[in-house]
């Protein structure tokens, strides 16, 4: 197992046009967690599934962001109508959730999003 | 809400010196965990080091070292013997017990000079 993949690893595309990013966690993860980067920034919170339930959704995720697990593996982010404000570097994570304890987040490299 | 910040957005140190970054957090939970993370340029981010809020004794590992201040809410990580390897950006996260969430900082960019 090589770790958390996302692909692509680059979109450019032009405003008004909707993307769609790919996740594949670490097998057997249970856990997996969207996050945006912004230039300069650190990581911030979008959403998190454990299996396929979409357990949280943070107030950044607006009504033109929707994230599927569907069947609690791999994950999409779909992004509609994209703004010039989206522009930005979405990571994924995936962490093994076990009855009490801690559960590292293991990160993928993230898609670089562009928006013309 | 948790909160974390780094107010240091760069920090340079000389090869086999050593450096500490600095990080204050903010959360009404009394059980949680902190994080520091290292991304490398156009690298995934990994996990340098955690520590947990109920351990008084502060984490280390290998080189890597932090100093935590329960009271205060600040979490600072020390690198010995800084490597040209540890060039990245460092995070400070958090990362209530209750919650599944990481909230991040700003950053630190570490350069390190031969």
């Amino acid at each position: 197992d090589t770790g958390v993949s996302q692909d692509p690893r680059h979109k450019i595309t032009k405003r008004g046009q909707n993307v769609t990013f790919r996740c594949d966690p670490i097998s057997e993860h249970n856990r997996l967690y969207w996050y945006r980067q912004t230039l300069g920034q650190g990581p911030e919170f979008l959403t998190y599934f454990q299996n396929e339930a979409q357990l949280e959704k943070s107030r950044l995720l607006s009504d033109r962001f929707s994230a599927e697990r569907p069947k609690g593996s791999f994950s999409t982010l779909e992004i509609q109508r994209t703004e010039q404000g989206d522009s930005a570097m979405y990571l994924c994570a995936s962490s093994l959730k076990l009855a009490g304890g801690y559960n590292e987040q293991f990160f993928g490299p993230g898609t670089r999003l562009t928006v013309l | 809400a948790q909160t974390v910040t780094q107010s240091q957005p760069e920090m340079s140190v000389q090869e086999a010196e050593t450096v500490t970054l600095s990080c204050t957090y903010d959360t009404s939970e009394s059980d949680y965990y902190l994080f520091w993370y290292k991304q490398p340029p156009s690298r995934q981010m990994i996990l340098v080091i955690r520590q947990e809020a109920y351990k008084q004794q502060n984490a280390t590992e290998n080189r890597f070292s932090v100093n935590f201040q329960k009271a205060a809410k600040s979490f600072s990580l020390k690198i010995s013997d800084s490597q040209l390897g540890d060039a990245a950006m460092y995070f400070c996260a958090c990362k209530e017990t209750s919650g599944s969430r990481l909230t991040f900082g700003e950053g630190t960019q570490l350069t390190v000079n031969p």
